[in-house]
């Protein structure tokens, strides 16, 4: 079965970066784009970006798109959103899922919390 | 970008009884590209509908979704203890970005 499994909680300081990985198995995993969203505490979904894990292609989030990166290394079939220049508004639960093929959201990570304070 | 509007805010209903929930997109969805997703505290997002009426694996089928356009439905039939959840529209498509709804609290 799909299974996108997610780094671990994260604590960094204000100006930081932050690099949350999602290790995807049960499917090829260039066949499907990788999204990222996030949800800050008590809030709603937030598209923050995806990349195409054939060939590396990504979109973001306007918001985002200074200070956001994603990668992938297909030979361990994990995808990595990586966030700088953190401050307390990007406290938040980041999820990784999977597109069904344009872009619903078949399968998710089981999310990681990023909490940004000093 | 498209906007989502999602109405109401929060269902007061209980069990048993149905559930309308309301998407309104601010320019038409001509591909229909529009999924609904069910949320539980503490779980991640669950994909219930896609392509605005089709439902996704392992859905039962008291979930409907319906609309064209801008104007999109999910309908509960009858509701089980297990549905009194947060459920959020999503546009998507080859064209990014993806855009969610703010949601809509269905609470006993």
């Amino acid at each position: 079965q799909v299974q996108l499994v997610q780094s671990g909680a994260e604590v960094k300081k204000p100006g930081a970066s932050v690099k949350v990985s999602c290790k995807a198995s049960g499917y090829t995993f260039t066949d499907y784009f990788i999204h990222w969203v996030r949800q800050a505490p008590r809030q709603g979904l937030e598209w923050v970006g995806r990349i195409n894990p054939n060939n590396g292609d990504t979109s973001y989030a306007q918001k985002f798109q200074d200070r956001v990166t994603m990668t992938r290394d297909t030979s361990i079939s994990t995808a990595y959103m990586e966030l700088s220049s953190l401050s307390s508004d990007d406290t938040a639960l980041y999820y990784c899922a999977r597109s069904g093929g344009l872009g619903e959201l078949v399968a998710w990570g089981q999310g990681t919390l990023v909490t940004v304070s000093s | 970008e498209i906007v989502l509007t999602q109405s109401p805010g929060t269902l007061s209903l209980s069990p048993g009884e149905g559930a309308t929930l309301s998407c309104r997109a601010s320019q038409s969805l001509s591909d229909n590209f529009l999924a609904w997703y069910q949320q539980k505290p503490g779980q991640a997002p669950r994909l219930l509908i896609y392509g605005a009426s089709s439902r996704a694996t392992a859905i039962p089928d008291r979930f409907s979704g319906s609309g064209s356009g801008t104007d999109f439905t999910l309908t509960i039939s009858r509701l089980e203890p297990e549905d009194f959840a947060v459920y959020y529209c999503q546009r998507y498509g080859t064209s990014p970005p993806l855009t969610f709804g703010g949601g809509t609290k269905v609470e006993t």
